[in-house]
């Protein structure tokens, strides 16, 4: 079975400045998919970011972009330019081939002004 | 266009009794899925639907939980008895397809049990 781990349940970062949240998995599978969504305190998850396994090329979003490291299974998420609206909770998901799809616990991201 | 509808929004019971959550989807999204999110953790699958048919209920507690999705659109996720662990909130997500695909969630039911 797959596992999810992030590794800091919480960070904080200053207004502008840039921060990297981690998430580790642990698969025996070669194709899947990574994601980032951000779940505000509406409680509605939204899509931040997709990588695809197959594709050596980080992806990157405006501001936000990824660190992926297949062999190390790593995917980093860093928000540069932080803003105010970036608070929240920050779930790494994993996504197998198959379509079953296994969460991390979160980080909660607090934006300082 | 609109997104994944789920009602009600708060749902307050005691233990031993009953309770279901509704879910709408976004339209021609084939795949819906039901999570269960207890405080300070990820979302936990508990049944994935494509059209109307399981494909994954293996987390499901079926002694107590049930879910079904009528002509493949709405679904229904109900507790018979609810638990004071089942307090949590429970998220419906759809997606157009299976695979590699982007989850569109609800904003989910917030289920205590007391």
């Amino acid at each position: 079975a797959q596992t999810v781990t992030q590794s800091q349940p919480e960070m904080s970062v200053q207004e502008a400045e840039t921060v990297t949240l981690s998430c580790t998995y642990d698969t025996s599978e070669s194709d899947y998919y990574l994601f980032w969504y951000k779940q505000p305190p509406s409680r509605q998850m939204i899509l931040v970011i997709r990588q695809e396994a197959y594709k050596q090329q980080n992806a990157t979003e405006n501001r936000f972009s990824v660190n992926f490291q297949k062999a190390a299974k790593s995917f980093s998420l860093k928000i540069s330019d932080s803003q105010l609206g970036d608070a929240a909770m920050y779930f790494c998901a994993y996504l197998s081939n198959a379509g079953k799809s296994t969460f991390g616990d979160g980080t909660t991201l607090t934006v300082k002004p | 266009e609109a997104g994944v509808a789920q009602s009600p929004r708060y749902k307050i019971i005691e233990k031993r009794q009953s309770v279901a959550f509704w879910c709408n989807p976004i339209s021609g999204h084939a795949t819906l899925y039901w999570y269960q999110q207890i405080l300070g953790q990820g979302p936990k699958l508990l049944i994935q639907f494509q059209n109307n048919g399981v494909v994954d209920d293996s987390q499901l507690p079926k002694d107590r939980f049930s879910a079904e999705r009528l002509k493949g659109v709405d679904s229904t996720l109900k507790i018979q008895p609810a638990k004071l662990e089942d307090s949590a909130v429970y998220l419906c997500a759809s997606s157009l397809h299976t695979t590699n695909e982007k989850l569109f969630f609800g904003s989910g039911t917030q289920l205590s049990v007391l």
